[in-house]
């Protein structure tokens, strides 16, 4: 019954690999992102879709590239992994675009560790 | 652009003790306000917020209120209980489509019985 999940939860790899992140939210939700945290617990959004298009890209490398197949998916590739790309990953949702308030919902995080 | 600080951690209290953690914001316009949690091992989860100034957003023991004078947006509770032991997110959003929503750095509270 979670609401937001994300797979896997951690994710060993080495320098230089591809990686992906899927996660899938049940909410009904039109809005979906990626968050970063790192070491010192600091958030940054990442990607953020509504009905599947991209309407937030910060400043990403781009060797991220999210997917969205549907709206109750929103993925995220990474390509030729470096080791400031450890941290954790939180996938979000929220309610609608235009209603937006503010209130997501969150995975419990994918911790991504890079050798 | 807009910008949330709060106050550095880790806060180490004990049970029952009183509460603060600061936040003060930079925005323009009038953004709404938001306190999440965290706590080990999970996802955020939203624990209060304050759509316009002198709202007072209230939950679990724990309050806010949105000062428009001071941006601020400070969390309070009075009387901690080593459950209480998370980390604590002050977030703001800009009240216009298509904009994510802010955090703050986090502040660790650690509550001993």
């Amino acid at each position: 019954d979670t609401a937001v999940s994300q797979t896997p939860k951690y994710l060993v790899t080495q320098m230089g690999n591809d990686k992906s992140i899927k996660c899938e939210q049940n909410l009904g939700h039109d809005t979906m992102y990626w968050y970063k945290q790192d070491s010192k617990k600091f958030l940054k959004i990442m990607f953020s879709y509504n009905n599947k298009e991209l309407i937030i890209n910060e400043t990403v490398p781009n060797r991220f590239s999210p997917k969205s197949p549907d709206k109750a998916h929103l993925n995220l590739h990474i390509n030729s992994l470096e080791l400031g790309d450890s941290a954790v990953y939180f996938c979000a949702s929220s309610q609608g675009l235009a209603l937006n308030t503010g209130e997501l919902f969150f995975g419990e995080g994918s911790r991504l560790t890079v050798l | 652009g807009d910008s949330v600080t709060q106050m550095e951690g880790p806060v180490t209290l004990s049970e029952e003790a009183f509460l603060t953690i600061n936040c003060t914001y930079t925005a323009t316009g009038y953004p709404s306000l938001f306190w999440y949690v965290q706590y080990p091992g999970e996802g955020l989860q939203l624990l209060l917020k304050a759509t316009k100034a002198d709202d007072k957003g209230s939950n679990k023991g724990f309050e806010a209120t949105y000062r428009k004078e001071t941006t601020s947006f400070h969390l309070e509770k009075g009387s901690v209980q080593v459950s209480d032991s998370a980390v604590y997110f002050c977030a703001l959003k800009a009240n216009q489509a298509g904009t994510a929503l802010i955090f703050g750095k986090g502040t660790t509270l650690s509550v001993s019985s």
